[in-house]
């Protein structure tokens, strides 16, 4: 079946610091990818998604590149604030889907 | 914007007692999810609804039942509430198949006692 896993948090920064999240998948034939966040209190909200391979989704400053070969989506961000301190989770969808399946979750805390 | 509206941010229920969790949408959206949040699991599906009066099992459905009577309402009901089902319930919905966003509610924080 469809799975992602995503490296274990918690992850603590600097501000400014380089963010990077790996996250990979395993699933049949081209599923399209997603980074949802989670910030303290709130519901997931969708930060990026690609849905073919090369595809790179970009938002808020984070970047993620869809690597089919290595069957890697993982999520960068070249200088983070205090206020991206939240739960990012990867998920992926199988084309033609309505389902969406969830890695673990990396909790990030930056700090002043 | 699309919103996602769950009744309760906190519960706490007693061990046994039928649980209902509501979440209502107002974007006329065809596809709805129950999931369960847990350190270190992420979020698993528990049942998700495509159509008015349809639903399918998610990954995890023992112990949970659902409800979708009307388009913009989708109930998750915990038949006897047992001290494993305290969790994280999120609750989200989709315009449709293929590449549509999902939308997510604030959560419910259930504790069962």
């Amino acid at each position: 079946g469809n799975s992602v896993t995503q490296m274990e948090g918690p992850v603590t920064l600097s501000e400014e610091a380089f963010l990077t999240i790996n996250c990979t998948y395993t699933a049949t034939g081209y599923p399209s990818l997603f980074w949802y966040v989670q910030y303290p209190g709130e519901g997931l909200q969708l930060l990026l998604k690609a849905t073919k391979a090369d595809d790179k989704g970009s938002n808020k400053g984070f970047e993620a590149t869809y690597r089919k070969e290595t069957t890697s989506f993982h999520l960068e961000k070249g200088s983070v604030q205090v206020s991206d301190s939240a739960v990012y989770f990867c998920a992926l969808r199988k084309a033609a889907g309505n389902k969406l399946t969830f890695g673990g979750g990396t909790r990030v805390l930056v700090k002043p | 914007d699309v919103k996602v509206t769950q009744s309760s941010r906190y519960l706490v229920k007693r061990t046994g007692e039928k649980v209902f969790l509501e979440c209502v949408q107002d974007m006329d959206h065809e596809n709805m999810f129950w999931y369960r949040q847990d350190p270190g699991l992420g979020l698993r599906l528990i049942y998700f609804s495509y159509d008015v009066k349809m639903k399918e099992k998610g990954d995890i459905p023992e112990g949970y039942s659902v409800s979708r009577e009307k388009k913009e309402r989708f109930s998750l009901i915990l038949e006897s509430a047992s001290t494993n089902q305290t969790s994280m319930y999120l609750c989200a919905s989709s315009l449709g198949w293929g590449d549509t966003e999902a939308f997510f509610g604030q959560g419910t924080r259930l504790t069962v006692v």
